[in-house]
């Protein structure tokens, strides 16, 4: 299995640019979620999402949109790049919310200048 | 509010020696924690979880202790070797209003393994 899939790997935005982080999962978890992560710093949650056509906002949502029209693909969308958007992303899958392990994609380090 | 933080972050240790990683959580609810590896330029990677009705939890090379006394979380490394070089995170399954469960995560605190 290959597991969470995150595409690109790396990205340079002009500001005021738009761009969509894909991201997909070939385990049939109903749990996705996305991380940005600053230099630094821990993962902080954007938005998640519990099964197909359910999604939900995280700790900082700003400037962000997803969404989960099948169970395998979870993007992320960016409108109106800021500089503030420049870090690290992370996509994440687990089988149940109750399931302890969260499996992580490789990140996507994107950069707004 | 209520969050799960790590004491150090930067720990510097000799190939051979054990390595302990602290966390503090504040969040008294919470009933499962989790401590992930993350080495550079890569995602964090699952290393071995403890649910709050258990004290320890022993895996290979690693051991996690609980205290909940004095909300203290801690991960230690058996005989560390290069390779564990990484920055570790403890986090929680901490539940949002909707009722949903979040993995959430404190700062993270890097290790570094000198042969």
């Amino acid at each position: 299995n290959a597991g969470v899939t995150q595409t690109p790997k790396f990205r340079i935005l002009k500001i005021g640019q738009s761009m969509t982080l894909q991201c997909t999962q070939d385990m049939n978890h109903n749990y996705m979620y996305w991380y940005r992560q600053d230099p630094g710093m821990g993962l902080k949650l954007i938005y998640y999402s519990v099964g197909a056509g359910i999604t939900d906002k995280g700790e900082v949502p700003n400037g962000y949109n997803v969404s989960r029209s099948t169970t395998e693909d979870f993007p992320l969308r960016l409108e109106l790049a800021a500089p503030s958007q420049t870090s690290v992303y992370f996509c994440a899958s687990r089988r149940t919310q109750g399931a302890l392990e969260a499996f992580f994609g490789q990140g996507t380090r994107l950069t707004v200048v | 509010g209520e969050s799960v933080g790590l004491h150090l972050p930067t720990l510097s240790v000799q190939e051979g020696d054990n390595s302990i990683i602290n966390c503090a959580y504040s969040n008294s609810a919470s009933d499962y924690f989790i401590w992930y590896k993350q080495e550079s330029g890569k995602g964090p990677q699952f290393i071995i979880d403890i649910r709050s009705n258990m004290d320890k939890r022993q895996g290979q090379r690693v051991t996690v202790l609980l205290n909940k006394t004095v909300k203290h979380l801690s991960l230690q490394i058996a005989a560390t070797q290069p390779g564990d070089s990484a920055v570790y995170f403890c986090a929680e399954n901490i539940r949002l209003s909707g009722g949903s469960y979040i993995p959430t995560f404190g700062r993270g605190t890097s290790l570094i393994v000198h042969p």
